[in-house]
């Protein structure tokens, strides 16, 4: 089952930044969080992921709160092309018998407004 | 190009037939998935494999089979046992001992009519 909750849907104004919130209150010391977004019947695209630090790249911006319990994925300048489902992710790295597979729950449906 | 590739992009079959849908990948990962996918809903895990010979049912297994007869590939049988087989398929790979991100196909929509 998926161990985080986001918002159903949001609105964001074209060139404005875009937070996109993730709730995971149980999320264990050796679990990352990812970030994934899906645009239309396409397969879904990594943005971004990491453990306690925030991260940055050339997609976006991940701050993870200091008790890890939450966190918020910025899309600095959104365009029209960000409109897509985005998806957070919690997952741990090593090697697990059983696996340490991707669940993904419904994700937020981000629409950039022109 | 390194990837993942998914064929058929789109599958019609008749209601009671078995399907095979094809996934392939050229980078060398160990871990691979099956992701069902329904109009407006997030990604299912049907079945994963860790290591080739290898494979675990995830939360939707039934009316589902896959092999893992070679790392490249990761086929995904849907049967006639399947009650709801019209979705949207995603296959996906991982290297499984590190922190890196899953790659995804561009996924098959199987129609059963």
């Amino acid at each position: 089952d998926a161990k985080t909750t986001q918002p159903t849907s949001m609105d964001c104004a074209e060139g404005r930044a875009a937070n996109l919130p993730c709730n995971h209150s149980t999320i264990s010391g050796n679990e990352y969080v990812y970030w994934y977004r899906q645009i239309h019947s396409q397969g879904p695209q990594y943005i971004i992921h990491g453990l306690k630090n925030n991260e940055t790249n050339e997609m976006a911006s991940l701050i993870i709160t200091e008790d890890r319990k939450s966190s918020t994925l910025i899309l600095p300048h959104a365009t029209l092309r960000d409109t897509a489902v985005y998806y957070c992710i919690v997952r741990v790295a090593e090697f697990l018998v059983g696996g340490n597979q991707f669940y993904f729950g419904t994700g937020t449906s981000l629409t950039v407004i022109p | 190009d390194g990837g993942i590739t998914q064929s058929p992009k789109y599958l019609f079959r008749k209601e009671g037939q078995n399907v095979t849908l094809s996934c392939e990948q050229n980078l060398n990962h160990d871990a691979m998935y099956w992701y069902r996918q329904d109009p407006g809903q997030g990604l299912r895990l049907i079945y994963y494999s860790q290591i080739v010979n290898d494979f675990q049912k995830g939360d939707i297994a039934e009316g589902y089979s896959v092999s893992r007869e070679k790392k490249e590939s990761f086929p995904l049988t849907v049967t006639s046992a399947q009650k709801n087989p019209t979705a949207f398929y995603l296959c996906a790979s991982n290297a499984q001992r590190s922190v890196t991100e899953a790659f995804f196909g561009q996924g098959t929509r199987l129609t059963v009519v």
